[in-house]
């Protein structure tokens, strides 16, 4: 079945610092992996994503790493920041069932930045 | 834009009351969706919709009723709750031309059943 884990149920860094979060996923199927950042009290916000045919995607400040062979996806957050304290989820699409290409969501990892 | 907007922000209800929570868009989205969040999880799909009088159940849709008779409202209705839909709702959007990938959240209600 499908399944998305966080290796890490709380990352803490200090401000300044380069954050790593880390997915391990099982559905060899999915065509897109996607990052969303969590502020607390707030609804996700969509960060960046990759396509199953890429192995690296920059955006500003971030860095979304693919490795399909072992199944894992990274984010790389440079030079954290207070701003960036979040809770991030994974995102995997499942295949498409009933024209719908649904979403599954990890369960998340606190990134907690320290001054 | 205000993107998406839910109401209300909290409610209380009493097991076996009913409700609808609000959810409208103003980006002109063709799809909509309603999550549930439970402490410490991710995200759950209870039903889905791509446009205008399409709707369909995700993957924990019992309890609960959806309609979208217009492109930019998505109501969800809870019949006769129960303590085990306490939890945090979001609704979300996207854009046809961006897949079902890059959703949009709104502010989410969170509802206690007791």
């Amino acid at each position: 079945g499908e399944s998305v884990g966080l290796h890490l149920p709380t990352l803490s860094v200090q401000e300044g610092d380069n954050s790593i979060i880390n997915c391990a996923y099982s559905n060899s199927a999915s065509d897109y992996f996607i990052w969303y950042k969590q502020e607390s009290g707030k609804g996700p916000q969509f960060i960046i994503d990759i396509r199953s045919n890429m192995d690296k995607r920059q955006g500003q400040r971030v860095t979304v790493l693919l490795n399909k062979t072992v199944k894992h996806l990274s984010l790389q957050i440079a030079a954290t920041q207070p701003g960036d304290s979040a809770v991030y989820f994974c995102a995997l699409n499942s295949g498409f069932s009933g024209g719908y290409n649904k979403l599954i969501f990890g369960a998340g990892t606190r990134l907690a930045v320290h001054p | 834009n205000a993107g998406v907007t839910q109401t209300p922000k909290f409610r209380i209800l009493k097991i076996g009351q009913s409700m609808t929570l609000q959810c409208t868009q103003d980006m002109n989205h063709n799809y909509m969706y309603w999550y549930r969040q439970d402490p410490g999880m991710g995200l759950k799909l209870i039903y889905y919709s791509v446009g205008a009088g399409i709707t369909d159940k995700g993957e924990v849709p019992n309890g609960y009723n959806v309609s979208r008779s217009t492109t930019e409202d998505f109501p969800l209705r809870l019949e006769l709750a129960a303590p085990s839909q306490t939890s945090v709702y979001f609704c979300a959007s996207s854009p046809r031309d961006r897949g079902h990938h890059e959703q949009y959240f709104g502010p989410g209600t969170r509802l206690t059943v007791t």
